[in-house]
C-alpha cells in the first residue's frame, strides 16, 4: 500500500526558509523509475509544479521560483525534502508531495501560511 | 513554457449526461498528458494517465482522448460522485504544467 504524508512549520514569517518532509511508504526512491514532486495550491486556487527528485537524484525544479527551491531525499528513511528560501506571502498555500511519474498517489497536503 | 488551456472554468451538467472536459497544450506533448480530480478538502486523484489509460481502481465510465493537442476527459454518465474540480497535467517538458481547472457541478 503506497502513502504518502507532508509535514511542516505551519506557520512561518517572511524571508525565513520553508522546509518540508515527505515520508512516503509502499515504494523505494532507490527503485529505477521511482520519484516524488511537488506541488501546492494556494486556497481557492489551482495547483503548481514546483519539483522534482528521482530514483538516479536526477532534479528538476520550477524556473518561476528561480533559485529558490531545493529538493533531496534520504532513501533510507523514505523520505524526500523541499526547501523553499526568502518566503514571502505568495508562499502561503496547501504543499503536497506525490508519487511519480504520473503523480498516482498523493498525500493528504500541508497548510503552509506566511505571514508576519 | 507548456500553457495548458481548460476553456471552461465551470461546467453544470444532469446525472447521467456525457460529459466533456478539454485541455488545449500550447505544444506538441505526445500523450504526456495526465487527469486528475479534485473535491473539496481533498489531494488530487489521478484519473487518466499517458492521455488515454484510465488508472487504477477508476470508474470505466471516464476515459480520455487526444486529438493532436488538444486532449479530452469523457465521463459517459454523470454520476453524483463525479462533481469536483478536474485538472489536467502535462510532464513533456520541464516546468510540468498543470490547466487551470474545470469545476464540475450538477445541475
Amino acid at each position: 500500500q503506497v502513502t504518502l504524508k507532508e509535514s511542516g512549520p505551519g506557520i512561518l514569517q517572511p524571508s525565513q526558509t520553508l522546509s518540508l518532509t515527505c515520508t512516503f511508504s509502499g515504494f523505494s526512491l532507490s527503485t529505477y523509475g521511482m520519484g516524488v514532486g511537488w506541488i501546492r495550491q494556494p486556497s481557492g486556487k489551482g495547483l503548481e509544479w514546483l519539483a522534482n527528485i528521482w530514483w538516479d537524484d536526477d532534479k528538476y525544479y520550477n524556473p518561476s521560483l528561480k533559485n529558490r527551491l531545493t529538493i533531496s531525499k534520504d532513501t533510507s528513511n523514505n523520505q524526500a525534502f523541499l526547501k523553499i528560501t526568502n518566503v514571502d506571502t505568495a508562499d502561503t498555500a496547501t504543499y503536497y508531495c506525490a508519487r511519480m511519474g504520473d503523480f498516482d498517489y498523493w498525500g493528504q497536503g500541508v497548510m503552509v501560511t506566511v505571514s508576519s | 513554457d507548456i500553457q495548458m488551456t481548460q476553456s471552461l472554468a465551470s461546467l453544470s451538467a444532469s446525472l447521467e449526461e456525457i460529459v466533456t472536459i478539454t485541455c488545449q497544450a500550447s505544444q506538441d506533448i505526445g500523450n504526456w498528458l495526465a487527469w486528475y480530480q479534485q473535491k473539496p478538502g481533498k489531494s488530487p486523484q489521478l484519473l487518466i494517465h499517458s492521455a488515454t489509460s484510465l488508472a487504477d481502481g477508476i470508474p470505466s465510465r471516464f476515459s480520455g482522448s487526444r486529438s493532436g493537442t488538444q486532449y479530452s476527459l469523457k465521463i459517459s454518465r454523470l454520476q453524483v460522485e463525479d462533481t469536483g474540480i478536474y485538472y489536467c497535467l502535462q510532464r513533456y517538458s520541464n516546468p510540468w504544467t498543470f490547466g487551470g481547472g474545470t469545476k464540475l457541478e450538477l445541475k
